[in-house]
C-alpha cells in the first residue's frame, strides 16, 4: 500500500543535542512538507520541498534544517538552536496543483 | 496577519445533528484551494473536503459539504447527521500557488482548528 512513514513513532532527546526525523513516501508525490504542532493548536509550517535538491523555508524554520536527496525521503533534523523543541511533527506530502496533502502518521518529540 | 481563521475553539452537537464549523480566508491571489481535514485523538490528520477558488458549485463528499462563499471569504464546513465517531479536531486550510523561478510553488497554511464533540 502506498503511504507516508515517519518513523519513529516516539522520539526523546536530551537538550543540546540535534535529531533526525525521518520521512518517506511511496506515492511517487513531487512535494513533501513538514509541519509542527503543538498542543491544542495548529500546524505550522516548518520547511517545503516541490522538487529534489530544492526546499522553501516555511513559517517556523529558524532551528530546524531538511534536505531533500531523493524524490520519497524528506528527512528533518531539530538542531540545538530550536529553543522549544518538544512538539508533534507532521510529515505530508502531494502532487503539484489542487491536491491534497497526504500525511503520515507522526512523531512526537520530546526533549528534556 | 491571520489568513485562515477558525473562530470556535469548541462545538457541541447531539448525535445525527447537523452542525456547521467556520472558516474565514484571506488572500489576494485568484487561484487558491481551500481543505478541511479531520485530526482524531490518535494525531493522524484524514482530509475530508476539498474547494477550488474557480469551482462554481460548492463541494460535497458524503456526509461532509463545503458552504464556499467567495465574496465573503468563507468556506464553513457542514457536517450532516453527527455520529459519535466524528468527535476530534477539525482543522480548515488554504493552499496558494506561486511561481518562482520557473517552478510552481504550493504552501499549505492552517487555521487553528475547533474541537467537535458530538453527544449522545
Amino acid at each position: 500500500d502506498g503511504g507516508i512513514t515517519q518513523s519513529p513513532k516516539y522520539l526523546f532527546r536530551k537538550e543540546g543535542q540535534n535529531v533526525t526525523l525521518s520521512c518517506e513516501q511511496n506515492l511517487n508525490h513531487d512535494a513533501m512538507y513538514w509541519y509542527r504542532q503543538d498542543p491544542g493548536q495548529g500546524l505550522r509550517l516548518i520547511y517545503y520541498s516541490q522538487i529534489v535538491n530544492d526546499f522553501q523555508k516555511g513559517d517556523i524554520a529558524e532551528g530546524y534544517s531538511v534536505s531533500r536527496e531523493k524524490k520519497e525521503s524528506f528527512p528533518l533534523t531539530v538542531t540545538s538552536a530550536q529553543k522549544n523543541p518538544t512538539a508533534f511533527y507532521l510529515c505530508a506530502s502531494t502532487y503539484r496543483g489542487d491536491s491534497p496533502l497526504h500525511f503520515g502518521n507522526g512523531t512526537r518529540l520530546t526533549v528534556t | 496577519a491571520q489568513k485562515i481563521t477558525q473562530t470556535q475553539p469548541g462545538m457541541f452537537v447531539q448525535e445525527k445533528e447537523a452542525v456547521t464549523l467556520d472558516c474565514t480566508y484571506d488572500t489576494s491571489d485568484p487561484s487558491y484551494g481551500l481543505f478541511w481535514y479531520k485530526q482524531p485523538s490518535s494525531g493522524e490528520m484524514i482530509f475530508l473536503i476539498y474547494q477550488g477558488s474557480y469551482d462554481q458549485q460548492n463541494a460535497t463528499e458524503g456526509r461532509y459539504s463545503l458552504n464556499f462563499q467567495k465574496a465573503r471569504k468563507s468556506a464553513n464546513l457542514v457536517i450532516s447527521a453527527s455520529q459519535l465517531g466524528d468527535s476530534a479536531m477539525y482543522f480548515c486550510a488554504m493552499r496558494e500557488v506561486y511561481n518562482a523561478g520557473g517552478t510552481s510553488y504550493g504552501k499549505l497554511t492552517f487555521g487553528q482548528g475547533t474541537i467537535l464533540t458530538v453527544h449522545p
